[in-house]
C-alpha cells in the first residue's frame, strides 16, 4: 500500500486561500489522487480526484507533482463551513484492492472568522 | 434523493448482547463498505462487498459480521466477540466494477451510527 503524510493540522483565516498538502511518494502509474473531508460527527463527502493533470471543480482544485509523489488541495477562499478532517487518499485500481479506500488520520483544518 | 440511510443513529449495548446495524443504499451501486471510526482516528475498514452474495474481509473483521442478500442492503453485525465495539460505524458505496479503470469509484457516505457498549 502506498502511504501518504499529511500535517495534523492547519489552520486559516476565512475568505483566504488555503494550500493542503499530502506526500505520497509510493504511488504507482494507476493509482488516482482522491480527497475527502468530514465534519464533526457526520461521514466523510467526497471532495475531489485526479489522476495526473491539475483537476478543478466546485468544491476545491487539485494539483498534483509532476512526478505524482505529491499533491495539493486547494480551497480558492476559506469559509467556516470547510472547517473539516481533510484526508488524501491514493486508490488502488487493481485485483483485490478494487474500490478499497485507506483512511488515515488526514488534517484538520480550522478557519477563523 | 438518492443516498445512503444509516440507522440508528445512537445505539447503546449492553455487554454480551449482538447488535446490527442497518445501511440501505438507493444509488444503484454494486459495491458496499463497512468503516469504523474511534475518536481522533481515521477510518478502519471493516468489510466491503463488491457484488451480491459476496463480500471480503478488510482490517478489522475479528467481532464483526455481515451479508449482502440484495444490492440495496449491506447490514453489520457486531458481536459479542469484538472486546471493544464502542465506536463511530460508517457505511459507504460506490459504483465499485462500474468505475474500473476510470478511477471514478468515488465513495457515498451514510451519516453513521454511534454505538455505545454500557
Amino acid at each position: 500500500d502506498a502511504k501518504t503524510t499529511q500535517p495534523n493540522s492547519m489552520e486559516s483565516n476565512e475568505e483566504e486561500p488555503v494550500h493542503l498538502p499530502c506526500n505520497h511518494s509510493t504511488i504507482s502509474g494507476t493509482d488516482y489522487i482522491h480527497w475527502y473531508r468530514q465534519l464533526p460527527s457526520q461521514g466523510p463527502e467526497y471532495v475531489i480526484h485526479g489522476l495526473t493533470s491539475n483537476v478543478n471543480n466546485r468544491m476545491a482544485s487539485l494539483a498534483i507533482a509532476e512526478d505524482r509523489k505529491s499533491s495539493t488541495l486547494i480551497l480558492h477562499r476559506a469559509t467556516l463551513r470547510d472547517a473539516a478532517v481533510y484526508y488524501c487518499i491514493p486508490y488502488y485500481d487493481r485485483g483485490s484492492t478494487l474500490g478499497r479506500l485507506y483512511f488515515g488520520r488526514g488534517t484538520q483544518l480550522t478557519v477563523w472568522p | 434523493d438518492g443516498g445512503i440511510t444509516q440507522s440508528p443513529k445512537y445505539l447503546f449495548r449492553k455487554e454480551g448482547q449482538n447488535v446490527t446495524l442497518s445501511c440501505e443504499q438507493n444509488l444503484n451501486h454494486d459495491a458496499m463498505y463497512w468503516y469504523r471510526q474511534d475518536p481522533g482516528q481515521g477510518l478502519r475498514l471493516i468489510y466491503y462487498s463488491q457484488i451480491v452474495n459476496d463480500f471480503q474481509k478488510g482490517d478489522i473483521a475479528e467481532g464483526y459480521s455481515v451479508s449482502r442478500e440484495k444490492k440495496e442492503s449491506f447490514p453489520l453485525t457486531v458481536t459479542s466477540a469484538q472486546k471493544n465495539p464502542t465506536a463511530f460505524y460508517l457505511c459507504a458505496s460506490s459504483r465499485g466494477r462500474q468505475g474500473f479503470g476510470s478511477g471514478a469509484n468515488v465513495l457515498t457516505f451514510g451519516a453513521g451510527s454511534r454505538l455505545t457498549v454500557l
